[in-house]
């Protein structure tokens, strides 16, 4: 049973880096799939944010597209977002997931990133 | 960029009942690109639906998906206690992915 848990800072300071990863257990990044991540700011709708395949093919929103990177670390079996030059707006919860072909199969808890001096 | 918009927003019914939840499409794309979810509160969102009317694995079959062209439907037979929550439906067939606004099935 695949599982998929985010790890990181709860708080980032506006314009700087906002860095999560996603450790995958149950299953093994390499043998298929993309993996992705998807935000919610608090009481709002969902946002796919962007993923990545092991090979290190990527997609990404096109509205992120210029301060968004998604990596892979297959020895790991994690992959991780960064985000720069966050603004408030960028406060959500940040979840990772499974990405079946462009659907989230699974997904990981959710972790909150606060932007905030 | 495609805009989903889910009606109602808001729907209160009572255990028992049928639940019928629209996601309506800007413009149209194939069926084969379109998810729905449930979000509990403090929870994670979970895959209900793919391909239109595919269930995901271990899904009770009190929900199905329908629809085509820009019009689709989630339909839940008779609503249990556990399925009053947020759901959200979701295009993939074209970037970039977007998510509707969410309907909240309440307890009337």
């Amino acid at each position: 049973q695949v599982q998929l848990q985010e790890s990181g800072p709860g708080l980032v300071k506006p314009s700087e880096t906002l860095s999560l990863t996603c450790t995958v257990s149950g299953y093994s990044i390499t043998s298929g799939y993309y993996w992705g991540w998807i935000r919610q700011p608090p009481g709002k709708g969902l946002e796919w944010i962007g993923s990545i395949y092991h090979s290190g093919s990527t997609y990404y929103n096109p509205a992120l597209k210029s301060r968004v990177t998604i990596s892979v670390d297959t020895s790991k079996n994690q992959f991780s977002l960064k985000l720069s030059s966050v603004t408030a707006a960028d406060t959500a919860v940040y979840y990772c997931a499974r990405d079946n072909s462009g659907y989230a199969a699974r997904w990981g808890q959710g972790t909150l990133v606060t932007v905030s001096s | 960029e495609i805009v989903l918009t889910q009606s109602p927003g808001t729907l209160s019914l009572s255990p028992g009942e049928r639940a019928t939840l629209s996601c309506r499409a800007s413009q149209i794309f194939s069926s084969t690109y379109l998810a729905w979810y449930q979000q509990k509160p403090g929870q994670a969102p979970r895959l209900l639906i793919y391909g239109a009317s595919s269930r995901a694995a271990g899904l009770p079959d009190r929900f199905s998906g329908s629809g085509s062209g820009t019009d689709f439907t989630l339909t839940i037979s008779r609503l249990e206690p556990e399925d009053f929550a947020v759901y959200y439906c979701q295009h993939y067939g074209s970037s970039p992915r977007t998510f509707g606004q969410g309907t909240k099935v309440e307890i009337k």
